[in-house]
């Protein structure tokens, strides 16, 4: 049982390198979603998708695309990442329905921009 | 918009006593729910505990319950017999109807021997 798997887990960047965060669930979720946690901010969403093909701007998306091309995989870029992007990363996954649904997330992705 | 409030940056409890961690929030929405998330230092995402807004009936799971107040908008989480397995960091969080998940800041709980 995968459940959500994000890769990869730790990540040193230099300024204006490019990366992605793959994120991939095996659960046939529709929702996915990414969030990025800072200490004192708590967790704010950066990208979110209710299906495939679909996706939207959450809190946070400067500096970060999202394509869902298939249900499975959801990946977040880094265009040119900046120091201020250093952070962990979560993907989340959501059965589709009404809301209150139990939310899947990833171990997440500690990510350092020097 | 929706917005998530928690007051309590760092709480500290003596193992086996009572501690209440305190969450606000602020909606428009009539049907929603609530969640308390548990981050422990490994930074895994753990669901304590979820209520649905439309229940009146306050959520328990075990030693943890809430107390949740709808006209207040308040959510607070009481955990009982605390042990130092609960040392970690407690989140409070709102789905509506669009399914986005909005956390508060976060409370770090010590349970000390």
């Amino acid at each position: 049982n995968a459940g959500v798997t994000q890769t990869p887990k730790f990540q040193v960047l230099k300024t204006g390198q490019s990366m992605t965060l793959q994120c991939a669930q095996d659960m046939n979720h529709e929702y996915m979603s990414w969030y990025r946690q800072d200490p004192g901010m708590g967790l704010r969403l950066i990208h979110y998708s209710v299906g495939a093909g679909i996706t939207d701007q959450g809190e946070v998306p400067n500096g970060y695309n999202v394509s869902r091309s298939t249900t499975e995989d959801f990946p977040l870029r880094l265009l040119s990442a900046a120091p201020s992007q250093t952070s962990v990363y979560f993907c989340a996954s959501i059965p589709s329905g009404a809301s209150g649904n139990t939310i899947y997330f990833g171990e997440g992705s500690w990510l350092t921009v020097v | 918009a929706q917005t998530v409030t928690q007051s309590q940056p760092e709480m500290s409890v003596q193992e086996a006593e009572t501690v209440t961690l305190s969450c606000t929030y602020d909606t428009s929405e009539s049907d929603y729910y609530l969640f308390w998330y548990k981050q422990p230092p490994s930074r895994q995402m753990i669901l304590v505990i979820r209520q649905e807004a439309y229940k009146q009936q306050n959520a328990t799971e075990n030693r943890f319950s809430v107390n949740f107040q709808k006209a207040a908008k308040s959510f607070s989480l009481k955990i009982s017999d605390s042990q130092l397995g609960d040392a970690a960091m407690y989140f409070c969080a709102y789905s509506g109807a669009t399914n986005k998940l909005i956390f508060g800041t976060g409370t770090l709980l010590a349970v000390q021997p």
